[in-house]
C-alpha cells in the first residue's frame, strides 16, 4: 500500500486532456513539493514535473502540474500515442523522514 | 553530462547480503545540495524508494527497510554503495541509483540492474 494514492489507470483519446491525481497527507504533499515521473515500457523513469509545477528543460508544455492542500494533479493536454506510459507522483514525507511514491497510474491512449 | 551506472550481482540466494555499487560521472558528491539515492521496482510493480545519501554524508532510509540497509559514499571514486542484508525473494527487483538535487529532486537515473533472489 503506497503512502501516496493514485488511480491505477487512466485513458483518453488523441488530442484530449487527461488528469492524473495524487492524494497524500499533511506530512507529505501538504507540506512538501510534488514530483511527477513518466515511465515508458522498459525504460527508466523520466522527471516530468518538479516542485509542484516546474518543467525540466525539454519537457513539452503539454504536461503541467498543480497542487492544492494534500492533493496534486498531473495534466496532459493534446494527448498523443507516445504519452502511453506509467506515471508516478512522489514527495518527501516529514513524519517518515523518507521519500514516498504513489502506486503509479497506467495511461492508455485509446 | 551526468551519468550513473549500477553494478553488482544479478542473482543472490535467500538470506544473503546484496551489495550494489553506483558509479557516477558529471558531478561531485561533495557539492552542496547534491545526493545519490536508490530506488527499486519489482517486476510489474511500483517504484519504491530505498535510501539517499547527501553531500554532507547525512543519510535517510526507508522506514520499512532501515534495519537491512546501509548506504555509503566514496567521493574520491565517485561511487555510492548500497548493502541490503537478509535478502528474500520478495526483494527481486530492478535497483536503480539516481542523482538527487534539492532544486529538482531525482532527475538523472541509472539504467537499473535486475536482481533476482532465488535459491
Amino acid at each position: 500500500q503506497s503512502v501516496l494514492t493514485q488511480p491505477p489507470s487512466a485513458s483518453g483519446t488523441p488530442g484530449q486532456r487527461v488528469t492524473i491525481s495524487c492524494s497524500g497527507s499533511s506530512s507529505n504533499i501538504g507540506s512538501n513539493y510534488v514530483y511527477w515521473y513518466q515511465q515508458l515500457p522498459g525504460t527508466a523513469p523520466k522527471l516530468l514535473i518538479y516542485r509542484n509545477n516546474q518543467r525540466p528543460s525539454g519537457v513539452p508544455d503539454r504536461f503541467s502540474g498543480s497542487k492544492s492542500g494534500t492533493s496534486a494533479s498531473l495534466a496532459i493536454s493534446g494527448l498523443r500515442s507516445e504519452d502511453e506510459a506509467d506515471y508516478y507522483c512522489a514527495s518527501w514525507d516529514d513524519s517518515l523522514s523518507a521519500w514516498v511514491f504513489g502506486g503509479g497510474t497506467k495511461l492508455t491512449v485509446l | 553530462q551526468i551519468t550513473l551506472k549500477e553494478s553488482g550481482p544479478t542473482l543472490v540466494k535467500p538470506t544473503q547480503t546484496l551489495t550494489l555499487t553506483c558509479t557516477f560521472s558529471g558531478f561531485s558528491l561533495s557539492t552542496s545540495g547534491v545526493g545519490v539515492g536508490w530506488i527499486r521496482q519489482p517486476p510489474g510493480k511500483a517504484l519504491e524508494w530505498l535510501a539517499l545519501i547527501y553531500w554532507d554524508d547525512d543519510k535517510r532510509y526507508s522506514p520499512s527497510l532501515k534495519s537491512r540497509l546501509t548506504i555509503t559514499k566514496d567521493t574520491s571514486k565517485n561511487q555510492v554503495v548500497l548493502t541490503m542484508t537478509n535478502m528474500d525473494p520478495v526483494d527481486t527487483a530492478t535497483y536503480s541509483c539516481v542523482h538527487w538535487a534539492n532544486t529538482y529532486g531525482y532527475y538523472y537515473w541509472g539504467q537499473g540492474t535486475l536482481v533476482t533472489v532465488s535459491s
